[in-house]
């Protein structure tokens, strides 16, 4: 089975600075990758993806992620952050078969 | 736009009940999912179903049940819900091999 892990449960920053969210998995074959944001109350929505091709991936909403295959990490960075980030922030994997596979979460703070 | 409802936001049950949770897709998804999500313990998987009438357990299957006789519908069951069930519930559809999509879920308490 697959593990993804999301070694900082809680991140504070400050209005205007630079974050990064870290996401690391285990797998030895190819993986897809995602980066999901929930805000309070409400479902999950994709915020970025990676399925083949170039390794660094952008959101409209100015995140981006890149995938390292030798350090196995899918780490999610945006180098200005505003008050409407705040929300709760999951990494998941996809490898063979139909299963996802989700970190525990990173509760990202936006503090003005 | 893809969409994934789920029959209810909020839900209070008493220890014992019977409770259905359902979800629709409309995108014609093979795939679909019932997640459990919890403080500190993100998301887990209860189980998921690749075709109609077909299921697979998840991580977390005891005390759940799930049924799909239509592809649009997938139905989790709590044969006899108990007070550790309390829960936010996610339901997600997914065309192979892309992402999921998740519907707004459902917060249920058993007291």
């Amino acid at each position: 089975a697959q593990s993804v892990t999301q070694l900082d449960s809680q991140v504070p920053v400050f209005e205007e600075a630079p974050v990064e969210l870290r996401c690391n998995y285990s797998s030895s074959v190819s993986v897809y990758l995602f980066w999901y944001v929930q805000y309070p109350n409400q479902g999950l929505q994709l915020l970025l993806k990676y399925l083949s091709g170039s390794t660094l991936v952008e959101s409209i909403n100015g995140f981006e992620a890149e995938f390292n295959k030798s350090q196995t990490s899918f780490h999610l960075r945006k180098p200005s952050v505003h008050i409407s980030d705040t929300a709760e922030y999951f990494c998941a994997v996809r490898a063979t078969g139909n299963q996802f596979y989700f970190g525990t979460g990173t509760s990202l703070t936006v503090i003005p | 736009d893809v969409k994934v409802t789920q029959s209810s936001r909020y839900l209070v049950k008493r220890t014992g009940e019977k409770v259905f949770l359902e979800c629709v897709q409309d995108m014609d998804h093979e795939n679909m999912f019932w997640y459990r999500q919890d403080p500190g313990l993100g998301l887990r998987l209860i189980y998921f179903s690749y075709d109609v009438k077909m299921k697979e357990k998840g991580d977390i299957p005891e005390g759940y049940s799930v049924s799909r006789e239509k592809k649009e519908r997938f139905s989790l069951i709590l044969e006899s819900a108990s007070t550790n069930q309390t829960s936010m519930y996610l339901c997600a559809s997914s065309l192979d091999p892309y992402e999921q999509y998740f519907g707004p879920g459902t917060r249920l308490t058993v007291t």
